[in-house]
């Protein structure tokens, strides 16, 4: 199972771009990463799923390097609604639901 | 279109009482979830179904059970609920292809 690293915690300010790292070393050639926001009291929402290079949706863009060993998402000027839980995943697309791990997430606080 | 729906959307319970949390989708999705949240940590898979008539143990399956008898529905029971099991529950389906879409989630607490 690939396992992933994130920050625990970010901050940032209204307006401002948000780049959050994940790190997966183990990543296997089948595997894809997905992100995941989850807000209080609610459950998490997908955001974007790339598998390398570069993917981008309404809502953000994912960034990830030839050797697919960490990706980054990012969120163009962010506003206080953006504050929440972001989930990084690794996992092949087509597995057993078994092999997804939700990690502990980085929490992203936005100020005015 | 609902999505997913849970229930109840909370419940206290007794310990060692027998507690059945109900999931069920309109989106026909074959795969299907069920975690575990604890306060301020990630969420944990208890167990999972990739199809109907098939289950499988997650991460954390011990104290639970699960069947999947259609497409749409996927309840989750506690046979005897202990404390260490209060937790915020969340149901989710999927088409097989990692976009996973949650349901809102059932608060437990066990007393």
């Amino acid at each position: 199972l690939a396992k992933t690293t994130q920050p625990i915690s970010m901050d940032s300010y209204e307006g401002q771009e948000v780049n959050i790292t994940c790190s997966h070393n183990n990543i296997a050639t089948n595997d894809y990463i997905t992100w995941y926001q989850q807000f209080p009291s609610q459950g998490p929402r997908f955001i974007i799923q790339g598998y390398k290079t570069k993917v981008t949706n309404e809502v953000a863009s994912l960034f990830i390097p030839a050797d697919r060993k960490s990706s980054t998402l990012s969120l163009p000027r962010v506003s206080l609604s953006d504050t929440a839980v972001y989930y990084c995943l690794v996992g092949d697309r087509y597995s057993s639901a078994s092999k997804i791990i939700f990690g502990s997430g980085t929490r992203l606080s936005i100020r005015p | 279109i609902a999505g997913i729906t849970q229930a109840p959307t909370s419940q206290i319970l007794a310990a060692g009482r027998r507690m059945t949390l109900r999931c069920t989708q309109d989106m026909r999705h074959n795969a299907m979830y069920w975690y575990r949240q604890d306060l301020g940590l990630g969420l944990r898979l208890i167990h999972y179904s990739n199809t109907a008539g098939t289950t499988g143990k997650g991460e954390v399956p011990d104290g639970y059970s699960v069947s999947r008898a259609n497409t749409d529905d996927f309840p989750l029971t506690l046979a005897s609920a202990v404390p260490s099991q209060t937790s915020v529950y969340f149901c989710a389906s999927s088409d097989g292809e990692n976009e996973q879409f949650f349901g809102p989630g059932t608060r437990l607490t066990v007393l």
